[in-house]
């Protein structure tokens, strides 16, 4: 069965400084990898995903990622925070269910606090 | 093109009572899901449907089931409410019927069970 790790459940960064939030995936085949964002009492917002490729995917708000094979990772990066960056964020691992589709297993979501 | 629409946004329900939440998911899209949040188990799969059929279940008790609509409408009811089910519940629209397809969520439905 897959499974995700965000081993950081807290980070707090200044504003204009830059932010790594950590992700780890076990999946036994090729992994279609997400990252979300989630403002309190919203729903999720897309940022960027990963299906095939170019390991370095751009999303939106200025963040990336990268797919590291070898290492089971998809960091999330952005070169410079700002104060409106502040949410919860969370890596997922799409999968195909038992009867087809997909199926998001999410990590347990990175808090972010920017101080300013 | 309007997003995904869950109705309602807050519900305050007793123990032993039911409850019917609707998801409206992106024009043209077939697959809907449903995920529940809570702050001790983080986000958990419930189940997905593709054109009115359920095609993924996740670990839940009987007391949670859904169904879709033609119009690709669904609904989830939860039986016999516990306190433990108070959460918020995430519904997602996706336009394809593989696993490389993103999913779009809605703001949710947060259920409070008293």
């Amino acid at each position: 069965a897959q499974s995700v790790t965000q081993p950081d459940i807290h980070i707090t960064v200044s504003e204009g400084a830059s932010l790594e939030l950590r992700c780890n995936y076990s999946y036994g085949a090729t992994p279609y990898l997400f990252w979300y964002v989630q403002s309190p009492g919203q729903g999720l917002q897309l940022l960027l995903k990963y299906f095939s490729g170019d390991t370095l995917v751009q999303g939106i708000k200025g963040f990336e990622a990268e797919f590291k094979r070898s290492q089971s990772s998809f960091n999330l990066r952005k070169p410079s925070v700002h104060w409106s960056d502040a949410a919860e964020y969370f890596c997922a691992v799409g999968a195909r269910g038992s009867g087809g589709g997909n199926k998001l297993t999410f990590g347990t979501g990175t808090q972010l606090k920017v101080e300013l | 093109k309007a997003g995904v629409t869950q109705t309602p946004r807050y519900l305050i329900k007793t123990r032993g009572q039911q409850v019917t939440l609707s998801c409206s998911p992106i024009s043209g899209h077939r697959s809907v899901s449903w995920y529940q949040q809570t702050p001790g188990q983080g986000l958990q799969f419930l189940f997905e449907y593709f054109s009115e059929t359920q095609r993924n279940k996740g670990n839940f008790p009987g007391r949670f089931s859904g169904r879709q609509f033609s119009n690709s409408r669904s609904e989830m009811n939860v039986s016999t409410l516990e306190l433990g089910d108070s959460a918020l519940y995430l519904c997602a629209s996706m336009e394809g019927a593989g696993s490389n397809t993103e999913a779009f969520f809605g703001q949710g439905t947060r259920l409070t069970v008293v």
